[in-house]
């Protein structure tokens, strides 16, 4: 399996909009509605945003949105604030009881 | 709240075999519907799934890795063990330990991830 491809930077200002993609293939993204994203600050426990394509994990503010369109997963951080500045993973469920993850974005607020 | 936290050497030889721990707090490791896991990031790169393993001891591990790998659990001390043989410097990771949720198969609980260098 190869990793799920995502950019590797993306940059935006305070109070502005973010949409980071997640490219897979008909077997994971495509073929199963088990996409899930997480924010990772460097030193610190990764925490899960997304789970099931498009449901916000718990205590995860609506500014955090994601959707899924045939083999591309997508995930929009709104109204962005200084502490959004982080590396974003996407992952999918891949059938068999395995699990593939993105390469990571890495996220600038400006 | 959920909390897990990884422990280990930071520093293996090459074709020794490397050992991590994850210690679980704030909920039961014999919970039903989670799953316990591995998950590495080499340096620069994304997140490789390693395997998981069920309280019951049921383990699954990522076919490209399987036979190097082995994953166990002791309820009775709340934590999952690591062990990666024969490694190389290709086994040189930050090494995550979290949990998989059977709701929404995705990792809800997540380690602050421990360092390993596979060096001489």
């Amino acid at each position: 399996q190869s990793a799920l491809t995502q950019p590797p930077s993306a940059s935006a200002s305070p109070g502005e909009s973010v949409t980071v993609s997640c490219t897979g293939t008909n077997s994971d993204i495509g073929g199963y509605d088990y996409v899930s994203w997480y924010q990772h600050h460097p030193g610190k426990a990764p925490r899960a945003l997304i789970y099931e394509v498009t449901k916000r994990a718990s205590g995860v503010p609506p500014r955090f949105s994601a959707s899924k369109s045939a083999n591309v997963a997508s995930l929009t951080v709104s109204g962005l604030q200084p502490d959004d500045e982080a590396t974003y993973f996407c992952s999918s469920y891949a059938g068999n009881n395995d699990w593939i993850f993105g390469g990571g974005t890495k996220l600038t607020v400006l | 709240q959920v909390r897990l936290q990884e422990s280990g050497p930071e520093l293996v030889k090459p074709s020794q075999t490397l050992s991590l721990t994850c210690s679980v707090s704030g909920g039961s490791i014999r919970s039903g519907g989670h799953y316990w896991s591995w998950i590495r990031q080499h340096p620069g790169e994304g997140l490789e799934w390693i395997g998981y393993i069920y309280y019951s001891g049921n383990t699954h591990y990522n076919p490209s890795l399987e036979r190097r790998l082995t994953i166990s659990i002791d309820t009775t001390k709340s934590h999952f063990s690591l062990n990666v043989a024969s490694v190389t410097a290709a086994d040189t990771a930050v090494y995550f330990c979290a949990r998989l949720s059977v709701v929404g198969r995705h990792f809800d609980y997540w380690g602050q991830g421990a360092p390993v260098t596979v060096s001489s």
